[in-house]
């Protein structure tokens, strides 16, 4: 079975300050990775996946992601917050190209002026 | 820029009543599936669809619900007999043939009184 562990439901960083938003999988199989974002009253966006290519994986927005192996980690950075960052960011593994998502609890960000 | 869209926004319903959310896939995809997300929980996958038939579902996805594509656009999710624990709010996604990126509607809030 799959699992994901996001480190921190609340996060809160300064404007301009680095964002890092922690995720940590489980899987049996190497996996598909995901970020998405759900701003207030919508639906999740897909801010970024791994998918086996290149380990740093870009996305929108000014995030980024790192697959790390040897860690099991995901984790997610944008240099410099923006007031619009305000949302909550989900991490999320699959076993296989479009297979279920597992996803991790969550965590809200908060963007202080 | 196409998205998934899905009706009602939200929907109170009485304990014991059915219900059948609906939900508008992106035009040219072929994959749908449903998750909840009960409040303050994860997100949890619910079922997943192609070629008109249910290619996966979990442990939730009892005998109380079910999901038909009853035209070309269409794509819902029946709960026969709501019961409370089933107040969650509920997403549905799609994606394309080869994709393995799945696009999210902005959900439906289901209360259960």
């Amino acid at each position: 079975a799959q699992s994901v562990t996001q480190l921190g439901s609340h996060v809160s960083v300064s404007e301009g300050a680095l964002v890092l938003l922690r995720c940590n999988y489980s899987s049996s199989v190497p996996p598909y990775l995901f970020w998405y974002v759900q701003y207030p009253n919508q639906g999740l966006q897909l801010l970024l996946k791994y998918t086996s290519a290149a380990t740093l994986v870009k996305g929108i927005n000014g995030f980024e992601a790192e697959f790390k192996k040897s860690e099991t980690s995901f984790h997610l950075t944008k240099p410099s917050a923006h007031m619009s960052d305000a949302a909550e960011y989900f991490c999320a593994v699959s076993k296989a190209a479009g297979n279920k998502l597992t996803f991790g609890g969550g965590t809200r960000v908060l963007v202080k002026p | 820029e196409p998205e998934v869209t899905q009706t009602p926004s939200h929907q109170v319903t009485q304990m014991g009543q059915e219900v059948i959310l609906r939900c508008v896939p992106i035009s040219n995809h072929l994959y749908f599936y449903w998750y909840r997300q009960i409040l303050g929980q994860k997100v949890e996958f619910l079922v997943s669809f192609y070629n008109n038939e249910i290619s996966e579902k979990s442990e939730i996805f009892d005998d109380q619900f079910s999901v038909e594509r009853p035209d070309g656009s269409n794509f819902t999710l029946k709960i026969r007999s709501t019961k409370l624990e089933d107040s969650a709010m509920y997403f549905c996604a799609s994606r394309e043939d080869r994709g393995n990126e799945q696009y999210f509607g902005p959900g439906t809030r289901l209360t259960v009184t």
